[in-house]
């Protein structure tokens, strides 16, 4: 199975400032014939279930604000919130579609 | 509005059975791939299993394979998760997800439900 792993386990940021998670997988989650990246990002609050902010590596959820960006290709894969607010406190899930699905371990967003 | 509702948690002691439900409504169940996700206390997400829409393939993790067994009924659009020689390791609340293309394989998920809460214990 492919091995995701996020970076860092624990993130404090102040509000309003940049937050950047990062998940690199054990081999390559780029599918060449359609040259597509199989990776997804999930957002967890305390609680609730997880919530689809970011697949095909880049493209963002309807509804989820602008904030949010994926980035990345091949296995080094970034999560960026651009400008922190509150209620983006959260466990935040890395997830790749290329074989059997496996998840990164997360990493939790806390406010500095 | 999509809704995804979970039954059939509870206690059971090792070596037992469960069968976990998802009711769905909201979307055509029977064009989406759906899957299990569990998550064992203050841990992290691990895919359990997911079945096409159709309900001709399965897959499953290793670490539940030849366990469980995933099923659908597109007449009642219903997810089933059977359960058999349940372990310790096994305790974890189990989210019903549904896959958001309509390809036929397992890509990613963009509704969950709740979640039921599976202990498995003496």
């Amino acid at each position: 199975d492919i091995v995701m792993t996020q970076s860092p386990d624990s993130l404090a940021v102040s509000l309003g400032e940049r937050a950047t998670i990062n998940c690199k997988s054990s081999q390559s989650v780029l599918y060449s014939s359609n040259n597509k990246n199989y990776l997804a990002w999930y957002q967890q609050k305390s609680g609730q279930p997880p919530k689809l902010l970011i697949y095909w590596a880049s493209t963002r959820e309807s509804g989820v604000p602008d904030r949010f960006s994926g980035s990345g290709s091949g296995t080094d894969f970034t999560l960026t919130i651009s400008s922190l607010q509150a209620e983006d406190v959260a466990v935040y899930y890395c997830q790749q579609y290329y074989s059997t699905i496996t998840f990164g371990q997360g990493t939790r967003l806390e406010i500095k | 509005e999509v809704q995804l509702v979970e039954s059939g948690g509870g206690l059971v002691q090792p070596g037992g059975s469960l069968r976990l439900s998802c009711a769905a409504s909201g979307f055509t169940f029977s064009s989406h791939a759906m899957s299990w996700v569990r998550q064992a206390p203050g841990k992290g997400l691990e895919w359990v299993s997911g079945i096409s829409g159709s309900g001709g393939s399965t897959y499953y993790a290793d670490s539940v394979n030849g366990r469980f067994t995933i099923s659908s009924d597109n007449s009642k659009n219903t997810l089933y998760l059977q359960m058999n020689s349940l372990r310790a390791e096994d305790t974890a609340v189990y989210y019903c997800a549904k896959d958001q293309t309509v390809a036929g394989t397992i890509y990613y998920f963009d509704h969950w439900g709740q979640g039921t809460l599976v202990t498995v214990s003496s």
